[in-house]
């Protein structure tokens, strides 16, 4: 089974400044098998990113994904009030049952 | 517009039994995989089990195997979690996910909104 890790576990910023979230995984993933989501208190996840750089409808293009291989970064350019939040990478190359990172909060500093 | 309606979820004793369902609306329901996901409180996010947009295959985490069992009916639009032998490991929220694909499983571009199981005596 493929385990990720997140880091850090938490980053604090302030509105206006750049998040850099890193997640790292256990083995190799197919890039097109990776994906970001943000999930806010009391919500259920949304999805950001898949195919570890393409954003899903709606998702603004101040979220951004890169990485290949174990390594993995989800970037927000300039956090807006909305952005604080955990976000959580997922693979699912290692299918039929995908496994999510333990998460970053990103938090107002 | 994708809606995904949990409900069945409450208060159950160590070793009882639940069936969560899932209502899906505005997709074309048939076409993609469906998951369950849960998240115990303050925790992260814990895949349960997948099923094929057919409903012929599944999988589940092992923490849940031969405990929970995955089915989803094609005419009424509606997956189920049937959950025996609870545990009060179980007590999360329940969420069910749609799939971007048939299958294999892939990423959730939709998410219901929950549903809490307790397991407690």
């Amino acid at each position: 089974e493929i385990e990720l890790t997140q880091s850090p576990g938490t980053l604090s910023l302030s509105p206006g400044e750049r998040a850099t979230l890193s997640c790292r995984a256990s083995q190799s993933v197919s890039s097109i098998y990776l994906a970001w989501y943000q999930q806010k208190p009391g919500q259920a996840p949304r999805l950001l990113i898949y195919g570890a750089s393409s954003r899903a409808t709606g998702i603004p293009d101040r979220f951004s994904g890169s990485g290949s291989g174990t390594d993995f970064t989800l970037t927000i350019s300039r956090l807006e009030p909305e952005d604080f939040a955990v976000y959580y990478c997922q693979q699912y190359s290692n299918s039929p049952l995908f496994t999510f990172g333990p998460g970053t909060k990103v938090d107002i500093k | 517009e994708v809606q995904l309606l949990e409900s069945g979820g409450g208060l159950t004793q160590p070793g009882g039994s639940l069936r969560l369902s899932c209502a899906a609306s505005g997709f074309t329901f048939t076409a993609y995989a469906m998951s369950w996901v849960r998240q115990a409180p303050g925790k992260g996010l814990e895949p349960v089990s997948v099923i094929s947009a057919s409903g012929v295959t599944t999988h589940y985490a092992d923490s849940v195997k031969g405990r929970f069992t995955m089915s989803r009916d094609n005419s009424k639009n509606i997956v189920y979690l049937q959950m025996n032998s609870l545990r009060g490991e179980d007590s999360a929220i329940y969420y069910c996910a749609k799939d971007t694909h048939m299958w294999p499983p892939d990423a959730f571009d939709s998410w219901g909104q929950g549903t809490m199981v307790t397991v407690s005596s």
